[in-house]
């Protein structure tokens, strides 16, 4: 079966401007989780939607939002971005949330650069 | 506050001898330990993981340890093969929940 698809794989964007970045779960999966990785801090939670509600967010600003819609995909926005939003974001999905522990699949990412 | 940590930023070892990598955690609530192997420009792949009331887990080349006492676990790959070559973290998981805390990597590298 088809895995966790991210799209943009790869994006510039200017300091200012908006981004949004989208995740299509694998079929039947309906929680999906966002993750940030950048050199500095590492591999760092964003969010996990679960059937359309934001179970857990992490410490990030206010500009980090996101949205799970009805067939499970969703999508993140970063607003007036930044250069130190230069990051692998990441999504993942699984059945339920908190559910088998081995069944938790990651897509490969969308690459933002900020100039 | 860095829940998880993975204090070996490095690890090089020789095809065939093991391999162990260490992560140290703070939050006893922890649920589940994990570790993802990760290439860069892809996603983590799930390699193998331990509850919090186990001690042992082992998948074929794979061991993971829990010492919970020491809030410590361990990733043993015996033997060590150069496909083993990646960044591997270490991650928590808390109960019902899809959140992961993640260390920050240790590069394995296994030559020849």
């Amino acid at each position: 079966k088809a895995g966790v698809t991210q799209t943009p794989r790869y994006l510039i964007k200017t300091r200012g401007q908006q981004v949004t970045l989208s995740c299509s779960p694998i079929s039947g999966h309906r929680s999906v989780s966002w993750y940030q990785q950048t050199p500095g801090q590492g591999l760092q939670f964003l969010f996990e939607y679960f059937s359309e509600t934001q179970r857990n967010k992490g410490n990030f600003p206010g500009r980090f939002s996101g949205r799970q819609f009805s067939n499970s995909r969703s999508e993140m926005n970063v607003s007036t971005l930044e250069l130190g939003d230069s990051a692998l974001y990441l999504c993942a999905s699984s059945l339920v949330s908190g559910g088998d522990i081995g069944e938790l699949f990651f897509g490969e990412g969308s690459r933002l650069t900020v100039l | 506050d860095q829940q998880v940590k993975q204090n070996s930023p490095s690890l090089s070892v020789q095809e065939g001898r093991i391999s162990i990598l260490n992560c140290d955690y703070t939050n006893s609530m922890f649920d589940y330990f994990l570790w993802y192997k990760k290439y860069p420009a892809e996603g983590p792949t799930f390699l193998i993981s331990i509850s919090s009331i186990k001690d042992k887990n082992e998948d074929g080349r794979f061991t993971v340890f829990l010492n919970k006492s020491a809030k410590h676990l361990s990733l043993h790959i015996v033997p060590s093969q150069p496909g083993d070559s990646a960044v591997y973290f270490c991650a928590a998981r808390g109960y019902n929940t899809d959140k992961l805390i993640f260390g920050t990597g240790t590069r394995l590298q296994v030559f020849p």
